[in-house]
């Protein structure tokens, strides 16, 4: 299993600009994630989905979307990048049953500048 | 909401040194506790997660323990090693959050040799 990935590695965006970073996971997890870490912090959550077809929000939504349209796959899209959403990006994924919460699997991060 | 704090920000410790890294959370309604470690540049690695209902887990040189009722985790590092160097990140699972953890800032540790 190749776990969590995610593409690109790194960005480089200009302000006002657009782009979509690309989650995978390949271990059937329904619940996935995308966090954000700033130098010298812990992860806040962006947003989060349960199964295909099911997103929310979490800590810091404003300025991304997201879809979940297969299980697989979970794409973070940021419209009209600002400086202030330069960051490191991680996808995480989990196997959640009923209320039990289970072990979280982080990808290896996208690092986002934006100037 | 939940806030979950670690101390020290940083520890730097000789080679051989067992080290304890602290976690403190301030509201003990969570599912589980999961430490993880994160090399520079990298993505998060789990070390051990606990269960609510565990009072510690161990793997290998690491122990980490829970004591939900005082919001207090740690984690026990035994006879460290240079490549132990690293941060590490302990998130809790809340009961009202759906799985959404919520992480302190890190400990960032250096075993120097």
């Amino acid at each position: 299993n190749a776990g969590v990935t995610q593409t690109p590695k790194f960005r480089i965006l200009k302000i006002g600009q657009s782009m979509t970073l690309q989650c995978t996971q390949d271990m059937n997890h329904n619940y996935m994630y995308w966090y954000r870490q700033d130098p010298g912090m812990g992860l806040k959550l962006i947003y989060y989905s349960v199964g295909a077809g099911i997103t929310d929000k979490g800590e810091v939504p404003n300025g991304y979307n997201v879809s979940r349209s297969t299980t697989e796959d979970f794409p973070l899209r940021l419209e009209l990048a600002a400086p202030s959403q330069t960051s490191v990006y991680f996808c995480a994924s989990s196997f959640n049953i009923d209320m039990s919460a289970y072990e979280q699997y982080f990808g290896p991060g996208t690092r986002l500048t934006v100037t | 909401k939940q806030e979950v704090t670690q101390i020290p920000a940083a520890l730097s410790v000789p080679e051989g040194e067992n080290l304890v890294l602290n976690c403190s959370f301030t509201d003990s309604a969570i599912y589980n506790l999961q430490w993880f470690r994160q090399d520079p540049g990298k993505g998060l690695t789990s070390l051990l997660l606990i269960q609510s209902s565990q009072r510690e887990q161990t793997s290998g040189r690491l122990n980490a323990s829970l004591d939900k009722s005082s919001g207090r985790s740690t984690l026990y590092i035994a006879a460290s090693q240079p490549g132990d160097s690293a941060t590490y990140l302990c998130a809790v699972n809340p009961e009202t959050s759906g799985s959404r953890l919520t992480f302190g800032e890190g400990t960032q540790l250096t075993v120097n040799p």
